[in-house]
């Protein structure tokens, strides 16, 4: 069983698109988040959510939209792609108060193309 | 500012060896420290963690040793195996799992 799944993990688009990426975690976990890692290989935090909530937004463009319908879910939508969004995308969970205490679990990644 | 540095992006050693991974940090507000090992196409995945209370955790071949006063943490893998060859993430945090500090990753390569 995939304890933080994300789809899709390969994903080529044009510049000026919309997209989603999903994401999903089994783990029963509180909080989610979203993780960007660039081309230099840097893995920076974009948002966390707790039981639907957000907690946190770094600096992100508008473009990025998180969403999270319930706290098992936190999907991710981008409007009008640019060259500089391809990256990868990870996915995270993790339980804050519970005895993993500050262990983020991570999906496998999406790899994003904007040609 | 970074406030997590890992110095080396990349190590090689041979296997049966000692690999040390180390990592730097900056803001002393950091109470908690991890490493997370990401093999190609695939997340990162969670190794072994240290609280800012110890200076040690061992688990299996993995040690983490954490200096605070230097602000200095490292891995010991002993010994190195083939199958360890991946990229090691050095995370720190506060309170908050979200706030997680990631490191730029040190390549490591265990040759057999």
């Amino acid at each position: 069983d995939t304890a933080v799944s994300q789809t899709p993990k390969y994903l080529v688009t044009q510049m000026g698109n919309d997209k989603s990426i999903k994401c999903e975690q089994n783990l029963g976990h509180d909080t989610m988040y979203w993780y960007k890692q660039d081309s230099k290989k840097f893995l920076k935090i974009m948002f966390s959510y707790n039981n639907k909530e957000l907690i946190i937004n770094e600096t992100v463009p508008n473009r990025f939209s998180p969403k999270s319908p319930d706290k098992a879910h936190l999907n991710l939508h981008i409007n009008s792609l640019e060259l500089g969004d391809s990256a990868v995308y990870f996915c995270a969970s993790s339980q804050v108060r519970g005895l993993s205490g500050n262990t983020i679990y991570f999906g496998e990644g999406s790899w994003l193309t904007v040609v | 500012d970074q406030q997590v540095k890992q110095n080396s992006p990349s190590l090689s050693v041979q296997e049966g060896r000692i690999s040390i991974l180390n990592c730097d940090y900056t803001n002393s507000m950091f109470d908690y420290f991890l490493w997370y090992k990401k093999y190609p196409a695939e997340g990162p995945t969670f190794l072994i963690s240290i609280s800012s209370i110890k200076d040690k955790n061992e688990d299996g071949r993995f040690t983490v040793f954490l200096n605070k006063s230097a602000k200095h943490l490292s891995l010991h893998i002993v010994p190195s195996q083939p199958g360890d060859s991946a990229v090691y993430f050095c995370a720190a945090s506060g309170t908050n799992a979200g706030k997680s500090t990631f490191g730029d990753g040190t390549t490591l390569t265990v040759k057999p």
